[in-house]
């Protein structure tokens, strides 16, 4: 499974974009990136995820470099409940598991 | 919706002692798992099952068992507790591991072994 390299912490004015990057330069053509957040110590959750197309939902958009060494989560509108831990991880088609590195810990700031 | 309920919710251990960690879904989801989570790291894998009767290990599986009877439990066994152990174990469960699944994890077991 392709690792994943994101930084350890960032922070975010409180009603700005928070863009949180991931370095996957090993990853195979058929393994997907997504991402999961986790909040104070709860469950991760499920934010996004993508192959190689840039994806949006309700939560969050996902842009994925050409290359696909690279991608970028980005939250539109930071609030304070978006404070957590954010893990992006690479999951290869029929794999089993969700390979969890340390995480980005984002902060957001009002 | 329930999603997925982990049973207890702290738990202190004696070393040597033994105990069940449960974990349960509503969803109909053929593929459950189990993490664990030492403070300050990211989550590893401990056991994982893709169906009733089917379990296979994780990153992490020694000094812990699994059983998957049905489709709804999947608990998790501790043996001989060890001071090793203490940290806070996740279960998961998705509809498979095939392209656009999400995973559901439960809230968490806080687990202390002294």
């Amino acid at each position: 499974d392709a690792k994943t390299t994101q930084p350890p912490s960032m922070d975010c004015a409180e009603g700005r974009a928070a863009n949180l990057p991931c370095n996957h330069s090993t990853i195979s053509g058929n393994e997907y990136v997504y991402w999961y957040r986790q909040i104070h110590s709860q469950g991760p959750q499920y934010i996004i995820h993508g192959l190689k197309n840039n994806e949006t939902n309700e939560m969050a958009s996902l842009i994925i470099t050409e290359d696909r060494k690279s991608s970028t989560l980005i939250l539109p509108h930071a609030t304070l409940r978006d404070t957590a831990v954010y893990y992006c991880i690479v999951w290869a088609r029929g794999a089993n598991n969700l390979f969890f590195g340390t995480g980005t810990r984002l902060t957001v700031i009002p | 919706n329930a999603g997925v309920t982990q049973t207890p919710k702290f738990r202190i251990l004696k070393i040597g002692q033994s105990m069940t960690l449960q974990c349960t879904q509503d969803m109909n989801h053929n593929y459950m798992y189990w993490y664990r989570q030492d403070p300050g790291m990211g989550l590893k894998l401990i056991y994982y099952s893709v169906g009733a009767g089917i379990t296979d290990k994780g990153e992490v599986p020694n000094g812990y068992n699994v059983s998957r009877s049905t489709t709804e439990d999947f608990p998790l066994r501790l043996e001989l507790a060890a001071p090793s152990q203490t940290s806070v174990y996740f279960c998961a469960s998705s509809r498979s591991s095939v392209v656009n699944t999400e995973a559901f994890f439960g809230q968490g077991t806080r687990l202390t072994v002294v």
